[in-house]
Order: C-alpha cells, then sequence, then structure tokens
C-alpha cells in the first residue's frame, strides 16, 4: 500500500515565522503535490514537482516554496507566515494518469 | 483552463436511500476523471477513477460513476447508502495536455446520512 507521511499533523505558528511542512512516499512516485484545502474552495494546486530538484508552479503559489531534493520528500516552506495561511495542507504523490494518494493532512494555524 | 463543478455544496439522505452526487467538468478533450472521498481528519481515499474504456467505473464501498461525454459529466451514485458514507466527496479531472499531471479538484460535496 502506497504510504504519503506527513510531519505533523498540527502546527501553530506566529505571523513572520518560516514555517517547513515536510511530506514523505514509499512508492517511487516521480511526482508529488502540495494542495491547500478551505472550506467552500476545494483543494487548490500551490506547486507540483515532476522530478528530483524540478517543480512547477500550482494555481496559487505566491508566499510558499518548495524544495525536492531526494525523490521521496516533499517539502513546502512558507517563508513568512501569515494569518491568510491558515489551511489545511495535503502532500499527495502519484498523478501522470495514475491516481494520487494523500497524506492525512496537516493543519496549520498562523495567529 | 479545465475546471471541475460540483453544483451541490451539501446533501442530505436517509440511509438506505439511493445517492448521487453531480460532477461537470470543463474540458477540451477526454480527460481523466476521478472521485475521492476524505472523512474527518483525513486525507482523500480514491474511490472510483476513468480513464478510458467502459463509461459505468465501479468502485470501491459499492460507488460506481459514469461518464457522458456529450454532458461533459461524471456523477457519482450509490444505490443504499449506509451511515459510514457520510463524508465530503471531491470530483476531479486530470489534464491531457500536461501529461496528466496536474489535477483538478471540484469544491467537494457534503453528504450526511440521516438515520
Amino acid at each position: 500500500d502506497v504510504k504519503v507521511t506527513q510531519s505533523s499533523r498540527y502546527l501553530v505558528k506566529r505571523t513572520g515565522e518560516k514555517v517547513f511542512l515536510e511530506c514523505v512516499q514509499d512508492m517511487d512516485h516521480e511526482n508529488m503535490f502540495w494542495y491547500r484545502q478551505d472550506p467552500g474552495l476545494g483543494l487548490r494546486l500551490i506547486y507540483f514537482s515532476y522530478d528530483v530538484k524540478m517543480k512547477e508552479k500550482g494555481d496559487i503559489p505566491e508566499g510558499y516554496s518548495v524544495s525536492r531534493e531526494k525523490k521521496e520528500r516533499f517539502s513546502l516552506i512558507l517563508e513568512s507566515a501569515s494569518t491568510n495561511q491558515t489551511s489545511m495542507y495535503l502532500c499527495a504523490s502519484g498523478g501522470g494518469g495514475s491516481p494520487l494518494h494523500f497524506g492525512n493532512g496537516t493543519r496549520l494555524t498562523v495567529t | 483552463a479545465q475546471s471541475v463543478t460540483q453544483p451541490d455544496i451539501h446533501i442530505t439522505v436517509s440511509e438506505g436511500a439511493s445517492l448521487e452526487l453531480r460532477c461537470n467538468y470543463s474540458y477540451g478533450a477526454t480527460p481523466y476523471l476521478f472521485w475521492y472521498v476524505q472523512s474527518p481528519g483525513q486525507g482523500l481515499q480514491l474511490l472510483l477513477k476513468y480513464f478510458s474504456g467502459d463509461t459505468l467505473v465501479q468502485g470501491i464501498k459499492g460507488f460506481e460513476a459514469e461518464f457522458k461525454r456529450s454532458q461533459s459529466s461524471f456523477n457519482l451514485r450509490k444505490p443504499s447508502v449506509h451511515w459510514s458514507d457520510a463524508a465530503e466527496y471531491f470530483c476531479a479531472v486530470g489534464s491531457p495536455w500536461e501529461g496528466y499531471q496536474k489535477v483538478t479538484f471540484g469544491t467537494g460535496t457534503k453528504l450526511q446520512v440521516i438515520p
């Protein structure tokens, strides 16, 4: 079974802090994704990566960056957290015609 | 750009009743289509997918979906709903133009099941 693991279920950070969200997958997928989920807005793609060190902007990349130094790990970085980045963040791997496999999400609160 | 519309934000059905969740997509070609379910506090789980071939697709937990090209729809159905089906359901489309790498999700339909 594919496993996508997000390092934290809940995070509370202060405005202006640099925040790292980590995601690891164990199925050797080339593609990895970061989504943000907000009530009434569904899932919105922040960034995705189709290979190590390769990344593409999604629909809402502003205020975020990503890092993929190893195939199994995809990090989402909030350079300077703001209250409007309070949200549920979902990592996924797969795609490319195959279904996405999701982690359980990280609920981030920025105060 | 591709888009997915789930017109029903919230649906309530009685346990044992049939269910149909609507999904329409906007796209110039036949995309890959998916339905995912999200239970509270969890990530998304794939229910079923359509890539090509038979337009009626069977999934897990007794769900099925039918692809109708003429209506650009991919509605999810279940003949008899169980209380454990209460969750949020997301329709999603994969883009042929971007190697199917990028998947776009609808805004979700929250299902409530009453006894």
